[in-house]
């Protein structure tokens, strides 16, 4: 099945810098990739997604790339807030039926 | 207001007992799936059901059972041959049969072995 590498496992940054969360994919029939938000005590929220056909994508502060060949793809956050302050999963999916999540980057934005 | 309930949030349990998960959503999804989450292994998929009365094994379904008898609710057996119980679980929804418009996560259950 698909296995999905995630790195770093730990990250923090001062805020206003960027941060970038990386991770690699197994299954090159792999064509949805989103990434998932959890706050502390919730459940993972959908911040952003990309699919195969699509290089990268944007929405205000973040933007996802997906590099097929290299099976891997990234999240960048820009002029980072403490509300960034998190931890992130990214997943892959091969035929939108379910989710493979990586092993997750807890995001810690220093004031 | 729309979303999906897991009850209870904190649940122990004595080894060798069954113990069942609720999760209920009322945001008419078709499909529903089961995550258990441990420090540094991210969520792993139990379970998951497309449409009612269906469902499909994830990566880690020994020792787990479910039931989908009804489109709002998916709850989750925890029984006594599953070797190490205790983690945070997650109940997720999406629309469709497909998570391309976004998986919709519950607030959790944390589930004790004492």
């Amino acid at each position: 099945g698909e296995n999905v590498e995630q790195h770093p496992s730990t990250l923090s940054v001062q805020e206003g810098d960027s941060a970038v969360i990386k991770c690699t994919y197994s299954d090159s029939a792999s064509n949805y990739f989103p990434w998932y938000k959890q706050e502390l005590g919730k459940g993972p929220q959908l911040i952003i997604d990309i699919r195969s056909n699509v290089g990268e994508k944007k929405d205000q502060r973040i933007a996802v790339t997906l590099n097929k060949t290299a099976k891997h793809f990234s999240l960048h956050i820009t002029e980072t807030q403490p509300e960034d302050s998190a931890v992130y999963f990214c997943a892959a999916s091969i035929g939108f039926e379910k989710l493979t999540f990586g092993t997750g980057t807890r995001l810690t934005i220093i004031p | 207001d729309g979303g999906i309930t897991q009850s209870p949030k904190y649940l122990f349990r004595k080894e060798g007992q069954n113990v069942t998960l609720s999760c209920e959503q009322n945001l008419n999804h078709d499909a529903m799936y089961w995550y258990r989450q441990d420090p540094g292994q991210g969520l792993r998929l139990i379970y998951y059901s497309q449409i009612v009365n269906d469902f499909q094994k994830g990566d880690i379904a020994e020792g787990y059972s479910v039931s989908r008898e009804k489109k709002e609710s998916f709850p989750l057996t925890v029984t006594s041959a599953q070797k190490n119980p205790t983690a945070f679980y997650l109940c997720a929804s999406s629309p469709g049969y497909s998570v391309l418009l976004g998986a919709f996560f519950g607030q959790g259950t944390r589930l004790t072995v004492v």
